[in-house]
């Protein structure tokens, strides 16, 4: 139980386009889901904090307006690079938890992007 | 962003030996996780602990709330090579449902 999915596992875009990753809960609902991005041998850091139905939360120094969180229903939020550059290149990497307080959260695969 | 810290870095050891890595942070938190990243994959939960002092095992792994809520650490009995990875800790910040992760650890075992 308690799998998540993340679709494309990767994608290679042009610089200025937009890229959007889905992250799906298989098997549970998933009131609460996390975005995080991982750069090359670091650590996972919480880019933001999605709730069904609501404005995402961002953490501080993430750009609302270039990563857009859409989280439609209780198995699906969606991560939207808007006008990728190279510099957005990275690991992209969701988690989800039942109820977003103590839950554990349960993480997704990854999608490596690749700007060019 | 906040991160953790653990310790080592990085080791190399032979199969069949033990190992201990440990995580540290200036404040508390009222759950620890453990967690193992392969290459290219995403973490996988190890470990969970909700308790000061709490000590818990999962198989040959061992994890312990330290008492001071600041810290944590994993033990791994008897390595074995499929246990090359990442190992991170994650702390959840007391009030809130955030993850901190710590820098990770990683480890090679050598057949």
């Amino acid at each position: 139980g308690a799998v998540v999915s993340q679709h494309p596992s990767w994608v290679i875009c042009k610089s200025g386009t937009s890229v959007k990753i889905e992250c799906r809960s298989l098997d549970f609902q998933a009131t609460t889901m996390f975005w995080y991005r991982q750069f090359p041998k670091q650590s996972l850091m919480l880019m933001a904090t999605s709730n069904e139905g609501s404005k995402a939360t961002y953490e501080q120094g993430v750009e609302k307006d270039k990563f857009l969180i859409n989280h439609a229903s209780l198995t699906l939020s969606t991560l939207t690079v808007t006008s990728a550059h190279p510099e957005d290149s990275s690991f992209y990497i969701c988690s989800a938890s039942a109820s977003g307080s103590t839950d554990t959260q349960y993480f997704g695969p990854g999608t490596r992007l690749t700007v060019l | 962003g906040q991160q953790l810290n653990q310790s080592p870095q990085s080791m190399f050891i032979q199969e069949g030996e033990d190992v201990s890595m440990n995580c540290t942070s200036s404040s508390i938190f009222n759950t620890w996780l453990w967690y193992k990243q392969d290459p290219g994959e995403g973490p996988v939960l190890l470990i969970a602990l909700y308790k000061a002092g709490e000590l818990t095992s999962n198989g040959r792994l061992t994890a312990q709330f330290g008492i001071t809520r600041k810290d944590s650490f994993l033990n791994i009995s008897a390595s074995i090579p499929s246990d090359v990875g990442i190992y991170f800790c994650a702390g959840q910040n007391t009030g809130t449902y955030k993850y901190i992760f710590g820098t990770g650890t990683r480890l090679k075992v050598l057949a």
